[in-house]
């Protein structure tokens, strides 16, 4: 138990769904991230939101919509996605987004199928 | 652009010691996180290395050096539950960025 929380913990959609991932960190971090972790490949930054402000969008397609509404909660959006943004989506958070050994905590992910 | 190298996956006994590298080429740095990432689950903060030397937290020690772009992670009486993925992540720019390894899948057998 890391103190972040996802839900739901698995999702099926369709290309044409819309769907919304939700994470919530009862840690009083600052900063919180979604992260996309595909098999065989490394974690990859999506967004990293820091006091309910996005502070970088890594080139993220417009499908994936992130919205910050307090700085505990975090959720992403997702539109007409494709069967290749199958995944497990992590979220995480840190005290801030910058400073020296700002540890990331993670949650346990969603494992997201897009048929 | 940011690289980070470490093996796929390796085999240890139960009992011995394991040592998992990682190397990097990177934009900046600003220290080097190892995770582990259980099937399944959330990955767990192991260690934290800026300074160049070893860390050492129980059976788990880190070491780094940043003149040559390396680091290891070295687990001692390794135990079965310490089966797992390990993930080198490395914190880059003035931002919190990390950027990770593929991580390391370690099978522990008896």
């Amino acid at each position: 138990e890391t103190g972040v929380t996802q839900t739901p913990r698995h999702l099926v959609m369709g290309m044409t769904n819309k769907k919304s991932l939700k994470c919530e960190q009862h840690l009083g971090h600052n900063a919180m991230y979604w992260y996309k972790q595909s098999a065989k490949k490394p974690l990859e930054l999506m967004f990293v939101y820091s006091l309910e402000e996005r502070v970088e969008n890594n080139s993220v397609p417009s499908r994936f919509s992130p919205e910050c509404p307090n700085s505990s909660h975090l959720f992403l959006h997702l539109h007409t996605l494709q069967p290749e943004d199958s995944a497990l989506y992590l979220c995480a958070s840190s005290q801030d987004h910058r400073g020296l050994h700002n540890e990331q905590f993670f949650g346990p992910g969603t494992r997201l199928t897009v048929l | 652009g940011q690289n980070i190298d470490q093996p796929t996956e390796m085999t240890a006994t139960e009992g011995a010691i394991v040592q998992i590298n990682c190397t990097y080429q990177t934009s900046g740095f600003n220290g080097l996180f190892w995770y582990q990432q259980h099937a399944g689950e959330a990955p767990t903060f192991l260690s934290y290395n800026v300074l160049d030397g070893l860390e050492e937290k129980g059976r788990f020690s880190s070491f780094l050096s940043r003149s040559k772009g390396y680091s290891y992670l070295l687990l001692k009486e390794l135990q079965m539950k310490d089966s797992a993925s390990y993930l080198c992540a490395v914190y880059t720019g003035g931002g919190n960025k990390l950027t990770f390894g593929t991580g390391t899948q370690l099978k522990v057998e008896l």
